[in-house]
């Protein structure tokens, strides 16, 4: 079974500035996806940005990027000029491909942005 | 174009009681999931569906019944409620074709058992 690890359950970072979450997994697959998605004080499920195993670029999606080490099976999401609306929970997930689509999810980090 | 919506959004029981989440996509999507989520905890998955008449167990089946009649619904079930199942629901569905790994949530159930 796999196993999605996110060691920091809480971090903060000032508006304007960069801040990394950090994420391990434990799997003995080669094809999977991985994810982040954000939950806001509104608790809607929010994907941010996705990465494929078989892809060495990391994947960006504007203020958002990874840093992807298939080899450490590690998983960190950069947030760039960090918003006040940034302020969520953060979970990261992962999928073996081909097993119908089940996500496991990481604990969560709680992300707060002050002004 | 509504997305994945699910009803209601809050819901008190009594142990003992059953009721039936519900879950919609007028997106045509094949795959669709339960999750719940408790605190502390990353989200956990308690049934799926690949289509229409097909059902699955996750990771937390126990005190869950799904069945999917249609594409557009399915419906969650928990035939006699435990404080236990006191958490959020959320409900998911999977676009076919190259998308199909990206799941889109729903705004969630918080259910509350006495």
């Amino acid at each position: 079974a796999q196993t999605v690890t996110q060691s920091q359950p809480e971090m903060s970072v000032q508006e304007a500035e960069t801040v990394t979450l950090s994420c391990t997994y434990d799997t003995s697959e080669s094809n999977y996806y991985l994810f982040w998605y954000k939950q806001p004080p509104s608790r809607q499920m929010i994907l941010v940005i996705r990465q494929e195993a078989y892809k060495q670029q990391n994947a960006t999606e504007n203020r958002f990027s990874v840093n992807f080490q298939k080899a450490a099976k590690s998983f960190s999401l950069k947030i760039s000029d960090s918003q006040l609306g940034d302020t969520a929970m953060y979970f990261c997930a992962f999928m073996k491909r081909g097993s119908n689509y089940k996500l496991t999810f990481g604990k969560g980090t709680l992300l707060t942005v002050n002004p | 174009n509504a997305g994945v919506t699910q009803t209601p959004k809050f819901q008190v029981l009594k142990t003992g009681q059953s009721m039936t989440l519900q879950c919609a996509q007028d997106m045509n999507h094949e795959y669709m999931s339960w999750y719940r989520q408790d605190p502390g905890m990353g989200l956990r998955l308690i049934h799926y569906s690949v289509g229409a008449g097909i059902t699955d167990q996750g990771e937390v089946p126990n005190g869950y019944n799904v069945s999917r009649s249609t594409t557009e619904d399915f419906p969650l079930r928990l035939l006699s409620a435990a404080p236990s199942q006191t958490s959020v629901y959320f409900c998911a569905s999977s676009p076919p074709g190259l998308a199909v790994e990206t799941q889109y949530f729903g705004p969630g159930t918080r259910l509350l058992v006495l």
